[in-house]
């Protein structure tokens, strides 16, 4: 099975930098994503690590330490708009075929403050 | 627009009843998945075809059956319908070299 644990919630002011984290544990590993998603809506993919190190992506980043089982992502600039759940996700590899399931931590929300 | 339809946006219901939710995947992607977003426990995986045939299951209860037509579209079939299995219920699809998944925009079920 897999397990993965991010934190609940977290404030940051607008313009200043948040790192959200997420470890997990699972047999195996074939990626890992950060979705966004604002309260109600579908969650919109963000990044995607599969490597060791850091993918950077405008304001946004994901690190990746598959020895660890740790990722973070990383906002810049922090906008009003950033307001939103944070989803960190793990895909393993799949038993048969060539499709494999996304499974999902419980997200972060974070509130951006003025 | 992520390219995944999903009908209806909103669906109210009593106990006891059942429902059919459905899925058009993104031009091109051979692979469905179903997934149940309650407020206190997050994305929960609930089952993913591929080209017409399950591939995953994941949390799906017995009461619950998805299935995928040749055209790719797929329904889940929810029936005998709890209070607590008011939800978001999303569908996404992911192309055949199977990297990010492409959310639709979610059935919110009700059930009263």
């Amino acid at each position: 099975g897999q397990n993965i644990d991010q934190p609940t919630e977290m404030t940051a002011t607008e313009g200043a930098i948040v790192q959200i984290n997420c470890t997990y544990q699972t047999s195996g590993f074939n990626g890992l994503f950060w979705y966004q998603q604002h309260a109600g809506e579908a969650p919109t993919f963000l990044s995607y690590n599969v490597l060791d190190g850091l993918e950077e992506k405008g304001r946004f980043s994901s690190f990746l330490s598959r020895s660890k089982g740790y990722s973070y992502l990383l906002l810049k600039e922090l906008q009003m708009k950033d307001s939103a759940s944070y989803l960190c996700a793990v895909r393993a590899l799949p038993n048969t075929g060539t499709a494999s399931k996304l499974t999902f931590g419980t997200g972060t929300r974070l509130q951006v403050t003025l | 627009d992520s390219g995944v339809t999903q009908t209806p946006k909103h669906l109210i219901t009593a106990t006891g009843q059942r429902v059919t939710l459905r899925c058009s995947p993104r031009s091109g992607d051979l692979s469905v998945y179903w997934y149940q977003q309650s407020l206190d426990q997050g994305l929960q995986f609930l089952i993913q075809y591929y080209n017409g045939e399950e591939r995953a299951k994941g949390n799906i209860l017995e009461r619950f059956s998805a299935q995928q037509f040749p055209d790719l579209h797929s329904e889940l079939n929810l029936s005998s319908l709890e209070l607590g299995d008011s939800a978001l219920y999303f569908c996404a699809s992911s192309p055949p070299t199977n990297e990010k998944l492409f959310f639709g925009s979610g059935t919110q079920l009700s059930v009263l």
